[in-house]
Protein backbone atom coordinates (compact mmCIF):
# COMPACT_ATOMS: atom_id res chain seq x y z
CA UNK A 1 0.00 0.00 0.00
CA UNK A 2 1.22 3.13 -0.95
CA UNK A 3 1.70 5.59 1.72
CA UNK A 4 -0.15 8.72 0.17
CA UNK A 5 -2.57 7.84 -2.66
CA UNK A 6 -4.45 10.27 -5.23
CA UNK A 7 -6.58 8.87 -8.11
CA UNK A 8 -4.45 10.14 -11.10
CA UNK A 9 -7.28 11.37 -13.32
CA UNK A 10 -7.60 13.46 -15.34
CA UNK A 11 -10.48 15.21 -13.48
CA UNK A 12 -12.51 17.15 -16.33
CA UNK A 13 -14.73 20.63 -14.70
CA UNK A 14 -16.35 22.71 -16.70
CA UNK A 15 -15.50 26.46 -15.63
CA UNK A 16 -17.77 27.48 -12.90
CA UNK A 17 -17.95 24.40 -11.45
CA UNK A 18 -16.64 22.99 -7.69
CA UNK A 19 -13.38 21.03 -8.05
CA UNK A 20 -12.96 17.71 -5.64
CA UNK A 21 -9.65 16.28 -5.16
CA UNK A 22 -8.71 13.58 -2.75
CA UNK A 23 -5.96 11.66 -1.09
CA UNK A 24 -5.93 8.67 1.45
CA UNK A 25 -2.87 8.41 3.43
CA UNK A 26 -1.74 5.60 5.88
CA UNK A 27 0.30 6.72 8.42
CA UNK A 28 -2.66 7.12 11.06
CA UNK A 29 -0.19 9.25 13.32
CA UNK A 30 0.57 12.31 10.75
CA UNK A 31 -0.63 15.77 11.89
CA UNK A 32 -0.53 17.65 8.99
CA UNK A 33 -1.68 17.83 5.54
CA UNK A 34 -0.44 20.30 2.33
CA UNK A 35 -1.74 20.49 -1.06
CA UNK A 36 0.71 21.47 -3.80
CA UNK A 37 -0.22 22.64 -7.34
CA UNK A 38 2.13 21.96 -10.01
CA UNK A 39 1.93 22.93 -13.55
CA UNK A 40 3.47 21.31 -16.66
CA UNK A 41 6.96 21.59 -16.24
CA UNK A 42 6.99 23.70 -13.07
CA UNK A 43 7.77 22.96 -9.46
CA UNK A 44 5.34 22.51 -6.88
CA UNK A 45 3.77 25.43 -5.23
CA UNK A 46 2.16 25.39 -1.65
CA UNK A 47 -1.35 26.53 -1.90
CA UNK A 48 -3.23 24.65 1.25
CA UNK A 49 -2.20 23.25 4.17
CA UNK A 50 -4.72 21.56 7.49
CA UNK A 51 -3.18 20.27 10.75
CA UNK A 52 -7.18 20.08 12.49
CA UNK A 53 -10.29 17.93 11.40
CA UNK A 54 -12.62 19.67 9.69
CA UNK A 55 -12.47 22.24 6.80
CA UNK A 56 -10.27 25.30 6.30
CA UNK A 57 -10.60 27.91 4.23
CA UNK A 58 -9.17 30.75 1.80
CA UNK A 59 -10.18 32.16 -0.85
CA UNK A 60 -12.00 29.45 -3.65
CA UNK A 61 -9.92 26.69 -2.23
CA UNK A 62 -10.95 24.28 0.90
CA UNK A 63 -9.37 22.11 2.11
CA UNK A 64 -10.78 19.23 4.16
CA UNK A 65 -9.37 16.82 6.96
CA UNK A 66 -10.99 13.89 8.36
CA UNK A 67 -7.95 11.90 10.71
CA UNK A 68 -10.50 8.49 11.65
CA UNK A 69 -10.77 8.00 7.82
CA UNK A 70 -7.34 9.38 6.81
CA UNK A 71 -8.79 11.36 3.73
CA UNK A 72 -7.89 14.86 3.27
CA UNK A 73 -9.42 16.55 0.02
CA UNK A 74 -9.50 19.99 -1.68
CA UNK A 75 -12.29 22.02 -3.34
CA UNK A 76 -11.52 24.70 -5.95
CA UNK A 77 -14.82 26.42 -6.00
CA UNK A 78 -15.68 28.21 -9.51
CA UNK A 79 -13.09 26.83 -11.15
CA UNK A 80 -11.34 28.60 -14.04
CA UNK A 81 -9.03 27.29 -16.98
CA UNK A 82 -5.57 28.76 -14.96
CA UNK A 83 -6.96 26.05 -12.10
CA UNK A 84 -5.73 23.34 -14.84
CA UNK A 85 -2.97 21.51 -13.15
CA UNK A 86 -1.69 18.48 -11.21
CA UNK A 87 -2.37 18.64 -7.75
CA UNK A 88 -0.11 17.09 -5.22
CA UNK A 89 -1.09 15.85 -1.63
CA UNK A 90 1.32 15.81 0.75
CA UNK A 91 1.45 13.98 4.28
CA UNK A 92 3.93 14.63 6.98
CA UNK A 93 5.56 11.87 8.42
CA UNK A 94 5.60 10.61 11.89
CA UNK A 95 9.47 10.98 13.00
CA UNK A 96 11.66 13.48 14.25
CA UNK A 97 12.53 15.34 11.43
CA UNK A 98 9.80 17.36 9.05
CA UNK A 99 9.60 14.37 6.52
CA UNK A 100 6.57 15.21 3.15
CA UNK A 101 5.27 12.33 1.36
CA UNK A 102 3.79 12.87 -1.68
CA UNK A 103 1.09 11.51 -3.47
CA UNK A 104 1.57 10.69 -7.51
CA UNK A 105 -1.57 13.80 -7.99
CA UNK A 106 -4.32 14.65 -9.82
CA UNK A 107 -4.27 16.15 -12.92
CA UNK A 108 -7.12 18.52 -13.23
CA UNK A 109 -8.73 19.56 -16.27
CA UNK A 110 -11.19 22.70 -16.45
CA UNK A 111 -12.33 23.42 -19.91
CA UNK A 112 -14.45 26.46 -20.41
CA UNK B 1 9.63 37.40 -1.90
CA UNK B 2 12.97 34.84 -1.31
CA UNK B 3 13.29 32.37 -2.83
CA UNK B 4 15.06 28.75 -3.43
CA UNK B 5 17.54 29.20 -6.05
CA UNK B 6 18.68 25.89 -8.37
CA UNK B 7 20.85 25.66 -11.31
CA UNK B 8 21.12 24.73 -14.13
CA UNK B 9 17.33 25.02 -15.01
CA UNK B 10 17.77 22.44 -18.05
CA UNK B 11 21.02 19.46 -18.00
CA UNK B 12 21.34 17.10 -20.79
CA UNK B 13 23.83 14.52 -20.59
CA UNK B 14 25.55 10.94 -21.84
CA UNK B 15 25.13 7.90 -20.08
CA UNK B 16 27.87 6.92 -17.86
CA UNK B 17 28.87 10.94 -17.42
CA UNK B 18 29.16 12.71 -14.07
CA UNK B 19 26.49 15.45 -13.55
CA UNK B 20 25.95 17.68 -10.59
CA UNK B 21 23.14 20.19 -9.75
CA UNK B 22 23.11 23.45 -6.97
CA UNK B 23 20.79 24.64 -4.53
CA UNK B 24 20.89 27.70 -3.05
CA UNK B 25 17.80 27.31 -0.01
CA UNK B 26 15.95 30.58 1.28
CA UNK B 27 18.04 32.76 3.72
CA UNK B 28 17.85 31.44 7.20
CA UNK B 29 16.47 27.91 6.14
CA UNK B 30 18.09 24.89 8.10
CA UNK B 31 16.43 22.51 6.31
CA UNK B 32 17.05 21.36 2.92
CA UNK B 33 15.82 18.08 1.10
CA UNK B 34 16.43 16.70 -2.27
CA UNK B 35 13.67 15.09 -4.47
CA UNK B 36 13.36 13.60 -7.99
CA UNK B 37 10.65 13.74 -9.48
CA UNK B 38 9.78 11.30 -12.89
CA UNK B 39 7.03 12.06 -15.00
CA UNK B 40 3.96 11.35 -14.11
CA UNK B 41 4.57 10.60 -10.42
CA UNK B 42 4.95 12.16 -7.24
CA UNK B 43 8.42 14.09 -5.63
CA UNK B 44 10.82 11.45 -3.98
CA UNK B 45 12.61 12.32 -1.12
CA UNK B 46 16.58 11.78 -2.11
CA UNK B 47 17.92 13.11 0.97
CA UNK B 48 17.58 15.82 3.67
CA UNK B 49 19.97 18.22 5.69
CA UNK B 50 19.25 19.81 9.28
CA UNK B 51 21.96 22.52 8.98
CA UNK B 52 25.23 20.68 7.12
CA UNK B 53 24.16 17.14 8.62
CA UNK B 54 22.20 14.34 6.70
CA UNK B 55 19.13 13.11 8.55
CA UNK B 56 17.69 11.29 5.89
CA UNK B 57 19.50 9.57 2.89
CA UNK B 58 17.45 6.12 2.71
CA UNK B 59 16.01 6.60 -0.91
CA UNK B 60 19.45 8.43 -1.82
CA UNK B 61 21.26 5.45 -4.32
CA UNK B 62 24.54 5.87 -2.59
CA UNK B 63 26.63 3.75 -5.30
CA UNK B 64 26.05 6.49 -7.82
CA UNK B 65 24.46 9.56 -6.17
CA UNK B 66 26.19 11.98 -3.51
CA UNK B 67 25.07 14.95 -1.78
CA UNK B 68 26.78 17.56 0.59
CA UNK B 69 25.88 20.49 2.50
CA UNK B 70 29.30 21.68 3.59
CA UNK B 71 28.66 25.12 5.52
CA UNK B 72 24.97 24.40 5.96
CA UNK B 73 23.93 26.99 3.16
CA UNK B 74 23.76 25.90 -0.46
CA UNK B 75 24.11 22.12 -1.48
CA UNK B 76 25.25 20.29 -4.66
CA UNK B 77 23.81 17.05 -5.70
CA UNK B 78 26.12 14.47 -7.86
CA UNK B 79 25.39 11.77 -9.78
CA UNK B 80 27.79 9.43 -11.46
CA UNK B 81 27.83 7.98 -13.40
CA UNK B 82 24.66 8.86 -14.99
CA UNK B 83 21.85 6.40 -16.01
CA UNK B 84 19.18 6.38 -18.36
CA UNK B 85 16.56 5.87 -15.77
CA UNK B 86 18.20 9.12 -13.55
CA UNK B 87 16.35 11.01 -16.32
CA UNK B 88 13.59 13.08 -14.16
CA UNK B 89 13.23 16.63 -12.46
CA UNK B 90 15.45 17.09 -9.21
CA UNK B 91 13.90 19.65 -7.39
CA UNK B 92 15.76 21.48 -4.06
CA UNK B 93 12.97 22.78 -1.13
CA UNK B 94 14.05 24.27 1.61
CA UNK B 95 12.40 24.75 5.14
CA UNK B 96 12.87 26.71 8.54
CA UNK B 97 12.95 24.04 11.36
CA UNK B 98 13.49 20.43 10.63
CA UNK B 99 11.32 19.23 13.72
CA UNK B 100 7.63 19.33 13.77
CA UNK B 101 4.84 18.43 12.07
CA UNK B 102 3.42 22.24 10.68
CA UNK B 103 6.85 23.32 8.88
CA UNK B 104 5.99 24.35 5.23
CA UNK B 105 8.38 23.06 2.44
CA UNK B 106 9.59 25.68 -0.34
CA UNK B 107 10.49 24.15 -3.79
CA UNK B 108 13.33 26.17 -6.10
CA UNK B 109 12.55 25.72 -9.77
CA UNK B 110 13.64 22.37 -10.86
CA UNK B 111 16.80 20.98 -12.85
CA UNK B 112 15.27 19.03 -15.58
CA UNK B 113 18.02 16.12 -16.79
CA UNK B 114 18.00 14.00 -19.67
CA UNK B 115 20.08 11.11 -19.93
CA UNK B 116 20.84 10.46 -23.54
Amino acid sequence: QKEVEQNSGPLSVPEGAIASLNCTYSDRGSQSFFWYRQYSGKSPELIMFIYSNGDKEDGRFTAQLNKASQYVSLLIRDSQPSDSATYLCAVNMLGGYNKLIFGAGTRLAVHP
Amino acid sequence: EAEVAQSPRYKITEKSQAVAFWCDPISGHATLYWYRQILGQGPELLVQFQDESVVDDSQLPKDRFSAERLKGVDSTLKIQPAELGDSAMYLCASSSIGRGSDEKLFFGSGTQLSVL
